[in-house]
């Protein structure tokens, strides 16, 4: 069965403290992995999309990385206004059930000043 | 500005009561999904449309019905099968089949009076 497992369920930084935020996956088959970020009683907010093993994108603090088996969201020098849920989810395939999303729990990130 | 827009923010249903969520996209996208979110859980999908007049379930459509008759509207209606509908509703679109993100809506909650 594919799955989609993100941890630490909770995160605690101190401003400016780097930290790493973990996806691990298990699929039949990846065609592509997102990282979304959430914030209370609002939608998810697209972040990135990795597609190889690799493969690395960057967005100001945020870096995703993708290998074979996991993906790390790298936080550089957090803020405070970085808090927030991130969430992954990857697509299997193309057509039909296999093109929907398969979302882990989510991170959820709390930086203090 | 392109975007999804669900409405209304928060819903209240009656015992035995039908209620219907609205969500409209103009990112001219084929694909539209609703998803449930629950607390300390991943998003669970509902139903998924790939084209017009065209719709499958999702894992957990029991109790719930949608309509795709337009290109940009996707509403859902949560009928009185539903027994546990208190949750956070969010619908999203993408291009299509291909491994493209899927853009969220800022959500709608409903709530049992």
């Amino acid at each position: 069965e594919d799955q989609v497992t993100q941890s630490p369920e909770a995160l605690r930084l101190q401003e400016g403290e780097s930290s790493s935020l973990n996806c691990s996956y298990t699929v039949s088959g990846l065609r592509g992995l997102f990282w979304y970020r959430q914030d209370p009683g609002k939608g998810p907010e697209f972040l990135f999309t990795l597609y190889s093993a690799g493969e690395e994108k960057e967005k100001e603090r945020l870096k995703a990385t993708l290998t074979k088996k996991e993906s790390f969201l790298h936080i550089t020098a957090p803020k405070p206004e970085d808090s927030a849920t991130y969430l992954c989810a990857v697509q299997v395939g193309y057509g039909g059930s296999q093109g929907n999303l398969i979302f882990g729990k989510g991170t959820k990130l709390s930086v203090k000043p | 500005d392109g975007g999804i827009t669900q409405s209304p923010k928060y819903l209240f249903r009656k015992e035995g009561q039908n209620v219907t969520l609205s969500c409209e996209q103009n990112l001219n996208h084929d694909a539209m999904y609703w998803y449930r979110q629950d607390p300390g859980q991943g998003l669970r999908l509902i139903y998924y449309s790939q084209i017009v007049n065209d719709f499958q379930k999702g894992d957990i459509a029991e109790g719930y019905s949608v309509s795709r008759e337009k290109k940009e509207s996707f509403p859902l209606t949560v009928t009185s099968a539903q027994k546990n509908p208190t949750a956070f509703y969010l619908c999203a679109s993408s291009i299509g089949d291909r491994p493209q993100p899927q853009h969220f809506g800022d959500g709608t909650r409903l709530s049992i009076l």
